[in-house]
């Protein structure tokens, strides 16, 4: 099947806005994620958007959905030390019972935050 | 409580030994999942349980026996396994109850787990 891609890396200087981009393959999916891991941690869930929504602004984090071209971004606002992680985007797809979600997660951007 | 606790964090095991890996929720979930995840890749799903019952094997080699004791637990037993076993197994649990639910999974920390 398809990969949903991100792109492998990216560094941005403490304070600036950081942009993590996902190309996603379900334009069926109800929900769209974002998970953060650190090192040698599990995954932890960000924020979302629902697939209606063109934009989520949560705190310091934005999220831009564009169905059409199945893009999603997350951007991150006065990025931090403490934002250096691997950042995850993923779809669901409901299974058949109706109670759990098979997500399938993007390849994954490591963030790194220089001072 | 929204944790997801795994046991062992770490474990190394030969290749003949048995071994199982613990996962326990406390949130009340009804949907359990196990996810291996290689270094620098995505998690990659293996199994998931729904009501207790084994609902998605993602064709995962018999040497990983997935169980789901009650509600609340899910194990994984490893027999037999191979040096490339060695990753992240996560455990994580979600509740789905309506169409509009986000049904988002909550992760626990992993086991890292080393075959020698």
């Amino acid at each position: 099947g398809e990969d949903v891609e991100q792109s492998l890396f990216l560094s941005v200087r403490e304070g600036d806005s950081s942009v993590i981009n996902c190309t996603y393959t379900d334009s069926s999916s109800t929900y769209l994620y974002w998970y953060k891991q650190e090192p040698g941690a599990g995954l932890q869930l960000l924020t979302y958007i629902f697939s209606n929504m063109d934009m989520k602004q949560d705190q310091r984090l934005t999220v831009l959905l564009n169905k059409k071209d199945k893009h999603l971004s997350l951007r991150i606002a006065d990025t931090q030390t403490g934002d250096s992680a691997i950042y995850f985007c993923a779809e669901p797809a409901i299974i058949n019972t109706g109670t759990a979600s098979k997500l399938t997660f993007g390849t994954g951007t490591r963030l790194q935050v220089t001072l | 409580d929204t944790e997801v606790t795994q046991t062992p964090k770490h474990l190394v095991m030969g290749m003949t030994n048995k071994k199982s890996l613990k996962c326990e929720q406390h949130m009340g979930h009804r949907a359990m999942y196990w996810y291996k995840q290689k270094a620098k890749k995505p998690p990659e799903l293996m199994f998931v349980y729904s009501y207790e019952k084994l609902s998605i094997n993602e064709s995962v080699p018999s040497r990983f026996s997935p169980e789901c004791p009650n509600s609340s637990l899910l194990n994984l037993h490893l027999h037999a396994l191979q040096p490339e076993d060695s990753a992240l197994y996560l455990c994580a649990s979600s509740q789905r109850l309506r169409d509009r639910d986000t049904g988002e999974l909550f992760f626990g920390e992993g086991s890292r787990l080393t075959v020698l």
